[in-house]
C-alpha cells in the first residue's frame, strides 16, 4: 500500500523567512496531493492541493511543488507569520471511484514562526 | 453552512462498554471516512465509506465497525473499547466533484 513520508517533524522559523516541508510517496499511481493545516486544538483544513498533471502550484504566500519522477512533493511558505505556526499533514490519494476517499497521512510537521 | 458534525466532543468510558460516535454532513458527500490521531503518528484511516452500504477498510480498522445506511451519516461503533483506542478522532467528508476533506471538529476519546 501507498506510505508517505514528512520531514521535518518540527521546523522553527523567524518571521518573514521560508518554510519548506517535504514529503514523498511510495505508490507511483498516486495522482492527488493535499496538504492539511491544523492549529492547536482545531480540525485539519486544505490550505492547498496539486494533481499529478501539473508540477507547481501556488495560492498567495504558500506553494506546492511536484516531483513524480522522484515520488516526492514539497509544500513552500514564504514571509511566515505567527499564524502559520501549526501542524501541517501533507497526504496521497490513487484516485478513481473506489480510492477518491482513501488518504495516507503524513505523520505532520509542526511549524513555530518566532517574532 | 456547509459543515461536518461530529458527536461527542469529548467522552470518558470504561473497558469493554459499547460507544458509538456519530458523524453527519449535510453536502451531500459521496465520501465519508473516520480517521483517529496519535501524537507522532499523523492521521490513520480507520474505515471509508464511497457510498451508502459501501465501506471498505483503512489502515486500522481492528475494534471498530461502521455502518452507512443513510448518505448524511457515518457512525463509528467500538463494540468493546480497549485502553489503546484512546485517541483523537476525526470524521471527514468529501464530493465526488470536490478536491479534499472536510473534517468535524474532532471527538477526544479516553478509555479507562
Amino acid at each position: 500500500g501507498e506510505n508517505v513520508e514528512q520531514h521535518p517533524s518540527t521546523l522553527s522559523v523567524q518571521e518573514g523567512d521560508s518554510a519548506v516541508i517535504k514529503c514523498t510517496y511510495s505508490d507511483s499511481a498516486s495522482n492527488y496531493f493535499p496538504w492539511y493545516k491544523q492549529e492547536l486544538g482545531k480540525r485539519p483544513q486544505l490550505i492547498i492541493d496539486i494533481r499529478s498533471n501539473v508540477g507547481e502550484k501556488k495560492d498567495q504566500r504558500i506553494a506546492v511543488t511536484l516531483n513524480k519522477t522522484a515520488k516526492h512533493f514539497s509544500l513552500h511558505i514564504t514571509e511566515t507569520q505567527p499564524e502559520d505556526s501549526a501542524v501541517y499533514f501533507c497526504a496521497a490519494s490513487k484516485g478513481g471511484t473506489d480510492s477518491w476517499g482513501k488518504f495516507q497521512f503524513g505523520a505532520g510537521t509542526q511549524v513555530v514562526v518566532t517574532p | 453552512e456547509a459543515q461536518v458534525t461530529q458527536n461527542p466532543r469529548y467522552l470518558i468510558t470504561v473497558t469493554g462498554k459499547k460507544l458509538t460516535v456519530t458523524c453527519s454532513q449535510n453536502m451531500n458527500h459521496e465520501y465519508m471516512s473516520w480517521y483517529r490521531q496519535d501524537p507522532g503518528l499523523g492521521l490513520r484511516q480507520i474505515y471509508y465509506s464511497m457510498n451508502v452500504e459501501v465501506t471498505d477498510k483503512g489502515d486500522v480498522p481492528e475494534g471498530y465497525k461502521v455502518s452507512r445506511k443513510e448518505k448524511r451519516n457515518f457512525p463509528l461503533i467500538l463494540e468493546s473499547p480497549s485502553p489503546n483506542q484512546t485517541s483523537l478522532y476525526f470524521c471527514a467528508s468529501q464530493g465526488t466533484h470536490s478536491y479534499g476533506y472536510t473534517f468535524g471538529s474532532g471527538t477526544r476519546l479516553t478509555v479507562v
